[in-house]
C-alpha cells in the first residue's frame, strides 16, 4: 500500500505570510508526528498526535506553530508570520500505536524556504 | 532532559573493513534506542532497533548502560552502505523519537 505522503515537497514563501503543509498516514495508523530537521542539525519533534487524545505539543518552538489532525488521517501544521529560521525540511511520521517500541514510517519531507 | 550525540558528522571506510558508527544518549529513565537510516533520494527508514535484538543487512547494535552508548556495527562494509544513519531514542511510555545530527557514511570501493 502507499505510504506516508505530504505536500508540497517544496514550498517558497516570504517572511510573514502563513504556511500550510499535509500529510497523509498510512492507512489504519493512529499515530502520526511532525518533526523539523533544520540544515546541519538532527531531526526535531514537534508534536504528535495518538487516535482521540489530546495531542503532545511540548515539541512546538511557539505559538506561530500548530497543528491539526482529523481523526486518524489527514494532518497540517500550519506557520503564521513565516521567520527566515523556519526554513527547514518538515518531515511527517505515522505509527501503528502509541508504543515506543513501534516503526515510525516517514513521509519524503516537504522543503521550507523562507525569504 | 534526554539526549543524543552522534559525534562523527562524516565516516568513510573501504569496503570489506569494518564500520562502528557512534552513538551516545542520556536519558535518566530506560530508553528505547534506535537506528534509522536514509539512503540517496530515499525516505528515512527503521534499520533496527534496541528492543529486536537482530541484526540487519549485517548490523547489530548493542545497548551498553554503563557507557549509555548503541554503537552501530557491521564487520565488512558494503558499498550499498553508504547512506546517512541517525540513532534516535524514545523515553519510556512515549514514542516521539530524539535524533542525534547523524553520521553520513561513505563506503570506498
Amino acid at each position: 500500500g502507499a505510504g506516508v505522503s505530504q505536500s508540497p515537497s517544496n514550498k517558497v514563501t516570504e517572511k510573514g505570510k502563513d504556511v500550510e503543509l499535509r500529510c497523509d498516514p498510512i492507512s489504519g495508523h493512529t499515530a502520526l508526528y511532525w518533526y523539523r530537521q533544520r540544515l546541519g542539525q538532527g531531526l526535531e519533534f514537534l508534536i504528535y498526535f495518538q487516535g482521540n487524545s489530546a495531542p503532545d505539543k511540548s515539541g512546538l518552538p511557539s505559538d506561530r506553530f500548530s497543528a491539526e489532525r482529523t481523526g486518524e488521517s489527514v494532518s497540517t501544521l500550519t506557520i503564521q508570520r513565516t521567520q527566515q529560521e523556519d526554513s527547514a525540511v518538515y518531515l511527517c511520521a505515522s505509527s501503528l500505536g502509541w508504543s515506543e517500541y513501534n516503526e515510525q514510517f516517514f513521509g519524503p519531507g516537504t522543503r521550507l524556504t523562507v525569504l | 532532559a534526554q539526549r543524543v550525540t552522534q559525534p562523527e558528522k562524516l565516516l568513510s571506510v573501504f569496503k570489506g573493513a569494518p564500520v562502528e558508527l557512534k552513538c551516545n544518549y542520556s536519558y535518566s529513565g530506560s530508553p528505547e534506542l534506535f537506528w534509522y537510516v536514509q539512503y540517496s533520494r530515499q525516505r528515512l527508514q527503521l534499520l533496527l532497533r534496541h528492543i529486536s535484538r537482530e541484526s540487519i543487512k549485517g548490523f547489530t547494535a548493542d545497548l551498553n548502560k554503563g557507557e549509555t552508548s548503541f554503537h552501530l556495527k557491521k564487520p565488512f562494509a558494503q558499498e550499498e552502505d553508504s547512506a546517512m544513519y541517525y540513532c534516535a531514542l524514545a523515553r519510556s511510555g512515549a514514542n516521539n523519537l530524539f535524533f542525534g545530527t547523524g553520521t553520513r557514511l561513505t563506503v570506498i570501493p
